[in-house]
């Protein structure tokens, strides 16, 4: 079984503070994703990277950075976090080339005060 | 950007089959039809895709019409924790986009 695991599943945070969300999957895929998910708004890509030390923006990077050091591990990082970056973040991963299934993590519902 | 429509909500009975229909009318030849699902609070489980052919795992059945323009999701004995949306994507040519759109609310009742 796919096992993508996120650090966090409730986050509280303080406007202005940086945040860091962490997700590792075990399947050896080559593809990783960061989606934020809002009701009324679906899901929408944040940022993807199809290699490690590689990354490209996806519809709304605003606000965001990532990191990926390693294969298995793709993080999140909020520069400085603020109210309207209150969602449930959720990860995913699947394997290199199109058409791929994505298989998702159980998701960080984040809350910044 | 959602290139499919789903009902809002179905119930099912639970032990009977629940048969979800989406249409995609506009599908292109080399997109797919993927169904995930999310529970509540928690991150979409994939459940199965398919091209043209019908499609069945352990999960779920994907029955695709002839001209693609629409499918149904069958899970064959629904279960009390099969409530939850469902989603039906079809997936547009950037492989890495996912459109999830609304989905299906499934509740099964005892």
């Amino acid at each position: 079984d796919v096992k993508v695991t996120q650090s966090s599943r409730y986050l509280v945070k303080r406007t202005g503070e940086k945040v860091f969300l962490e997700c590792v999957q075990d399947m050896d895929h080559e593809n990783m994703f960061w989606y934020r998910q809002d009701p009324g708004l679906g899901l929408r890509l944040i940022y993807f990277s199809y290699d490690v030390k590689m990354k490209e923006k996806g519809d709304i990077p605003e606000g965001y950075s990532v990191s990926r050091e390693k294969k298995e591990r793709f993080s999140l990082i909020l520069e400085s976090a603020s109210t309207n970056q209150t969602s449930m973040y959720l990860c995913a991963s699947s394997l290199s080339g199109f058409q791929e299934t994505q298989y998702f993590g159980p998701g960080t519902r984040l809350l910044v005060l | 950007d959602a290139k499919t429509t789903q009902p809002t909500s179905m119930d099912c009975a639970e032990g009977r089959a629940a048969n979800l229909p989406c249409n995609h009318s506009t599908i292109s030849g080399n997109e797919y039809v993927y169904w995930y699902r999310q529970i509540h609070s928690q991150g979409p489980q994939y459940i199965i895709h398919g091209l043209k052919n019908n499609e069945t795992n352990e999960m779920a059945s994907l029955i695709i019409t002839e001209d693609r323009k629409s499918s149904t999701l069958i899970l064959p004995h629904a279960t009390l924790r099969d409530t939850a949306v469902y989603y039906c994507i079809v997936r547009v040519i950037d492989f890495n986009k996912f459109y999830f759109g609304s989905g299906t609310k499934l509740n099964v009742k005892p």
